[in-house]
């Protein structure tokens, strides 16, 4: 099957840095989601990006499809950053809308 | 609009005792999944709904676990009986064509077997 690999495992931050999350994928995807889930277990929708770049707020996104990785910015973070970032992808050849998910980035945001 | 809700958001059963969660997907989101995060772990895919019909169950441990969901709107997992391997966050996401294939996902249900 796929395989998504997220790096790096664990980030610590001081309040106010940037920092480039990475998540690579070893197959053709149509689908590929950024997610934050906070300290309170909810896993919040970030980005829908199969390619391109979006930007929302102090977080933007860029995922190079024909390279098979997706980034994932975090400018001026701030503590309420902290939690852990999946990155998941929809394999092309599926038919189902079956999200595989990476391991995740743990992020600490300091203040 | 109302996210995708589930119930309860914990619960704390013992072995050998049933559980059964709960999902409201989004208005109008044929597309429902479940999915599971067991302690230290990655987030699994468990199956897919397409309105009643289960489009993709390939993910389901086993034949404990039975998801229903009748008349296309909510959705239950039930667990019976539950182990000790089965503690974890339980997922429920959903989506549709009109959303860009987005998909959602609920707060999670804690399920903690003791």
């Amino acid at each position: 099957g796929i395989q998504v690999e997220q790096s790096p495992p664990d980030l610590i931050l001081q309040e106010g840095a940037n920092s480039t999350l990475r998540c690579n994928f070893s197959d053709s995807v149509n689908n590929l989601q950024w997610f934050h889930q906070n300290p309170w277990g909810q896993l919040i929708n970030l980005f829908y990006i199969p390619s391109g770049t979006k930007q929302n707020g102090r977080l933007s996104a860029t995922t190079v499809a024909t390279e098979r990785y997706s980034l994932l910015y975090i400018s001026s973070s701030q503590t309420t950053d902290s939690g852990v970032y999946f990155c998941a992808v929809e394999r092309s050849m599926d038919s189902s809308y079956k999200l595989i998910f990476g391991s995740g980035t743990r992020l600490l945001v300091r203040p | 609009e109302a996210g995708v809700t589930q119930f309860p958001s914990h619960s704390v059963i013992e072995k050998g005792q049933t559980v059964t969660l709960r999902c409201d997907p989004i208005s109008g989101h044929d597309n429902l999944y479940w999915y599971r995060r067991v302690m230290g772990k990655e987030i699994k895919f468990l199956l897919h709904f397409v309105k009643e019909s289960k489009q993709d169950e390939s993910g389901m441990p086993n034949n404990r676990f039975l998801a229903e969901r009748t008349g296309g709107t909510y959705s239950t997992l039930k667990v019976q009986p539950a182990e000790l391997e089965d503690s974890g966050v339980y997922f429920c996401a959903s989506s549709s064509q009109s959303s860009g294939n987005t998909i959602y996902f609920g707060e999670g249900s804690w399920l903690t077997v003791v």
